[in-house]
């Protein structure tokens, strides 16, 4: 069974940078794309990457290209999303999350438990 | 970029059936996931490929998608299935992946 275990809960004040980590056991994280959702409060859903080991290849969203960093350590199969110039409106809950294609699903099968990101002078 | 346009919220009875749309420009032609989202929860998907139900999802969950809207119906309403409700598909330009803005279904 794939599971995804994210870093703890941070705090950061206005114009710093957030690294939240999501390790992967039950899987190869070199076989997996890793994806970063996040939820801002009492909002919905928003896509801001992925990161493909296979082809070393990222893809952002647009809103946040410049200031979002997907990489992986394949060594400790952890994923790890870099947010930086924070502000308020960054405030939210970061997922990390997978499609795994063996399941056939083609949707996001597998999720972290989140990481709160609180962004506040 | 892409968008889905779900309605806010949805209220039903237990018992009854409830129906979540997902309206998009031509989604009948892109493949839709349905995610639920209980409070302090991550998503969980409930119905991918349009129609189809992952295993240990109950049969009372069904997905249909044509034209410009795609819906997730839910019959036989239980306490349980308070959540909230997301479209997602995948689209060739733009961001790749998309939600919609996620519907919060009430049991009354």
């Amino acid at each position: 069974q794939v599971q995804l275990v994210q870093s703890g809960a941070e705090v950061k004040k206005p114009g710093a940078s957030v690294k939240v980590s999501c390790r992967v056991s039950g899987y190869s994280a070199t076989e997996l794309s890793m994806h970063w959702v996040r939820q801002t409060p009492g909002k919905g859903l928003e896509w801001m990457g992925r990161f493909d080991p296979e082809h070393d290849e990222t893809i952002y969203a647009q809103k946040f290209q410049g200031r979002v960093t997907m990489t992986e350590d394949t060594s400790t199969d952890t994923a790890y999303m870099e947010l930086s110039s924070l502000s308020s409106e960054d405030t939210a809950v970061y997922y990390c999350s997978t499609i795994i294609p063996v399941t056939g699903t083609g949707a996001f099968d597998f999720w972290g438990q989140g990481t709160m990101v609180t962004v506040s002078s | 970029s892409y968008v889905l346009t779900q309605p806010p919220s949805v209220s039903v009875a237990p018992g009854k059936t409830a129906r979540i749309t997902c309206g998009g420009n031509n989604i009948g032609s892109k493949s839709v996931h349905w995610y639920q989202q209980k409070s302090g929860q991550a998503p969980v998907v409930v119905i991918y490929y349009d129609r189809d139900r992952p295993s240990g999802i109950p049969e009372r969950f069904s997905g249909s998608n044509s034209g410009n809207t795609a819906t997730l119906t839910i019959s036989r309403i239980e306490a349980g299935d308070e959540a909230d409700y997301y479209c997602q598909v995948w689209d060739s330009s733009g961001d790749p992946w998309v939600f919609g803005g996620g519907t919060k279904l009430t049991v009354l």
